[in-house]
């Protein structure tokens, strides 16, 4: 059974930094690319970032980019996101998830961790 | 970037009933889109990719159609276990881009 269980979420101040985790399983992680998505209190979806299976290729969103940075470890099957320069519009529930065979749709997610940016 | 429009935000229907949801591209994507459903505290699921085919273990009654810039995703007979947020997403050039979502509530 595929599963991604992410951690590292908190209160964090403005200005601080986190890294978030995703630990795979139940399918070989180092064939897939990953992706963090995050979702604002009561807000739609917003794709944030892109990590390529052998970490060849990465993208960001233009919300994150220079702030955020994407990696992976497929010796340990777990995808990272290291968080710097927060701000109050970092606010959500951050999602990993797994990139369907056939194209950049997500066929799995993790449960999403909360991130709080405040004071 | 690719915007979508997607519509209605908010759907009443009754079980039993045929919705209906649109998403709108600001420019052609093929058949590069997916659909997905929400509940409340829960991750998204994957109903639908490649515009119209449907993801394993999703029921019958969803469907997908569309290419280019116009899109639907059809429930033919509403459940009681389908009243969540649903979302178009497409993936045919970066950035990926989500629509803003379509709540479907119990009229």
């Amino acid at each position: 059974e595929v599963q991604l269980v992410e951690s590292g979420g908190g209160l964090v101040q403005p200005g601080g930094s986190l890294r978030l985790s995703c630990a795979a399983s139940g399918f070989t992680f180092s064939s897939y690319s990953m992706n963090w998505v995050r979702q604002a209190p009561g807000k739609g979806l917003e794709w944030v970032s892109y990590i390529s299976s052998s970490s060849s290729t990465i993208y960001y969103a233009d919300s994150v980019k220079g702030r955020f940075t994407i990696s992976r470890d497929n010796a340990k099957n777990s995808l990272y996101l290291q968080m710097n320069s927060l701000r109050a519009e970092d606010t959500a529930v951050y999602y990993c998830a797994r990139e369907g065979g056939s194209g950049s749709f997500y066929d799995y997610w993790g449960q999403g961790t909360l991130v709080t940016v405040s004071s | 970037a690719i915007w979508m429009t997607q519509s209605p935000s908010l759907l009443s229907a009754s079980t039993g009933d045929r919705v209906t949801i649109s998403c709108r591209m600001s420019q052609g994507i093929s058949s590069y889109l997916a659909w997905y459903q929400q509940k409340p505290g829960k991750a998204p699921e994957l109903l639908i990719y490649a515009a119209s085919t449907l993801q394993s273990g999703v029921p019958s009654r969803f469907s997908g159609s569309g290419s280019g810039t116009d899109f639907t995703l059809t429930i033919s007979c509403l459940q009681s276990e389908d009243f969540a947020t649903y979302y178009c997403q497409q993936y045919y050039s970066f950035p990926w881009t989500f629509g803003q979502g379509t709540k479907v509530e119990i009229k």
